[in-house]
């Protein structure tokens, strides 16, 4: 069974500049995550969808971060303008469902963005 | 709201040394417990899970308990190799919040 599959895998970028992560989750997962993983911290979700509506978004900075899915099945996270702070590695992540708390959620190998 | 603390790292051992790496959670209600593994360079990977108090998840060699008295969930391995270098997260779901929360990480480096 193909995983989460993410790209690109590394990006560099300077400051103001834009930048867009992909995601494709395992097929049949409704329930999409997007994390933001700082070095050294462990992961901070950003959002989640259910099919293709959010579900929550808190966490995610909306004066510079958007995201969507479209179809319910792929996702686009973009950043615009970009900051220094935004260095970090973007995980994607599926599940079957949202609603279990003990379903498993599934990670991509993440997005290395770079901001300069 | 939900939080999880984990000892800080690096820890260093031997090749064949036993492992006790400690997380700790807070939250409301009875939420399932987790850890992931991330391999330099990958993403993380589900380690085990546990669902409700007294489960033992296990996989690999590793395993841990859900101790709801102490809101803990220890990983153990009795006999780590060098292949198990990796940052190791705990995290939970539930009990009062439905997200995945994870701890900060705790780095493990196993020396010949």
């Amino acid at each position: 069974e193909a995983g989460v599959a993410q790209s690109p895998r590394y990006k560099i970028i300077e400051k103001r500049q834009s930048v867009a992560f992909w995601c494709n989750p395992i097929s049949g997962h409704a329930t999409l995550y997007w994390y933001q993983q700082i070095l050294g911290q462990g992961p901070k979700l950003l959002i989640q969808f259910q099919n293709n509506g959010v579900v929550d978004d808190s966490q995610l900075p909306k004066d510079r971060f958007s995201a969507e899915r479209l179809k319910g099945v792929d996702s686009t996270l973009k950043i615009q303008p970009a900051k220094l702070e935004d260095s970090a590695v973007y995980l994607c992540a599926s599940s079957l469902q949202g609603q279990n708390p003990g379903d498993t959620i599934y990670f991509g190998e993440g997005s290395w963005l770079t901001v300069v | 709201g939900n939080s999880v603390t984990q000892m800080e790292g690096p820890v260093t051992l031997s090749e064949e040394a036993f492992l006790t790496i400690n997380c700790t959670y807070t939250a409301t209600g009875y939420p399932s417990l987790f850890w992931y593994v991330q391999y330099p360079g990958e993403g993380l990977q589900l380690l085990l899970k546990a669902t409700k108090a007294d489960d033992k998840g296990s996989n690999k060699g590793f395993e841990a308990t859900y101790r709801k008295e102490t809101t803990s969930f220890h990983l153990e391995k009795g006999s780590v190799q060098v292949s198990d270098s990796a940052v190791y997260f705990c995290a939970l779901r539930g009990g009062g919040g439905n997200k995945l929360t994870f701890g900060t990480g705790t780095q493990l480096k196993v020396e010949l």
